[in-house]
């Protein structure tokens, strides 16, 4: 049973449009949530991330939005970069510090 | 800090052989993952281990999988025999205990291996 999952394997946008990426999770247990991005033939990298209590948190281009009701958050970018091109993995952390991740959403931005 | 060291990165090897993947973790981390990325599954957890004690396997795929750490800067993952369906991308994560823990775990490149 995924306890998170990312419904999208693949997401298209043009340079400067507003990316959105959506990640859903069943846990209502989970602490934190965090976005890692990831580059080919390189490890995932932290980017963004948001405490459980909190409803929004923004760095920069990069917002990410918790609805816990819906138990459903997203990854905004905006505006849209061609470096920005990469696979994005949604993860929840829960009280003993694990880590659940989804399964990835490639996205490819479009100069 | 070097970061998280994996190697090698590729690794290509025929059905039935040994393979062994390798994680020097940050030093000081006391907690060491070892995770696969397929298409199919995404990045699965297959064991973690906390001040080098295996804490949780239940993500191992099969006998063939085995994992160590000797020690708190080294250890290992071993398929032995390998099979192509076994091919992906293995990675190494390490984190610690009362850090930040906002910022999860701090990823290796991972070892690309395919099994013909």
């Amino acid at each position: 049973d995924q306890q998170v999952k990312q419904n999208s394997p693949s997401l298209s946008v043009q340079e400067g449009r507003i990316s959105i990426l959506n990640c859903d999770y069943t846990n209502s247990m989970f602490d934190y949530f965090l976005w890692y991005k990831k580059y080919p033939a390189e490890g995932p990298t932290f980017l963004i991330s948001i405490s459980s209590i909190k409803d929004k948190n923004e760095d920069g281009r990069f917002t990410v939005f918790l609805n816990k009701s819906a138990k459903h958050l997203s990854l905004h970018i905006v505006p849209s970069q061609p470096g920005d091109s990469a696979v994005y993995f949604c993860a929840a952390l829960n009280a003993g510090n694990m880590l659940t991740f989804g399964g990835g959403t490639r996205l490819m931005v479009k100069p | 800090d070097a970061g998280v060291i994996q190697s090698p990165r590729h690794e290509v090897t025929e059905m039935g052989q040994e393979v062994t993947l390798r994680c020097k973790p940050i030093s000081g981390h006391d907690y060491l993952f070892w995770y696969r990325q397929t298409m199919m599954r995404g990045l699965e957890l297959l064991i973690y281990f906390n001040n080098n004690v295996p804490i949780d396997d239940s993500g191992m795929p099969e006998d063939r999988f085995s994992a160590k750490m000797p020690n708190a800067s080294f250890s290992t993952l071993k398929i032995q025999p390998s099979e192509p369906r076994d091919s992906a991308v293995y990675f190494c994560a390490s984190s610690l205990t009362g850090g930040e823990v906002k910022y999860g775990y701090t990823f290796g490149s991972g070892t690309r291996l395919t099994v013909v």
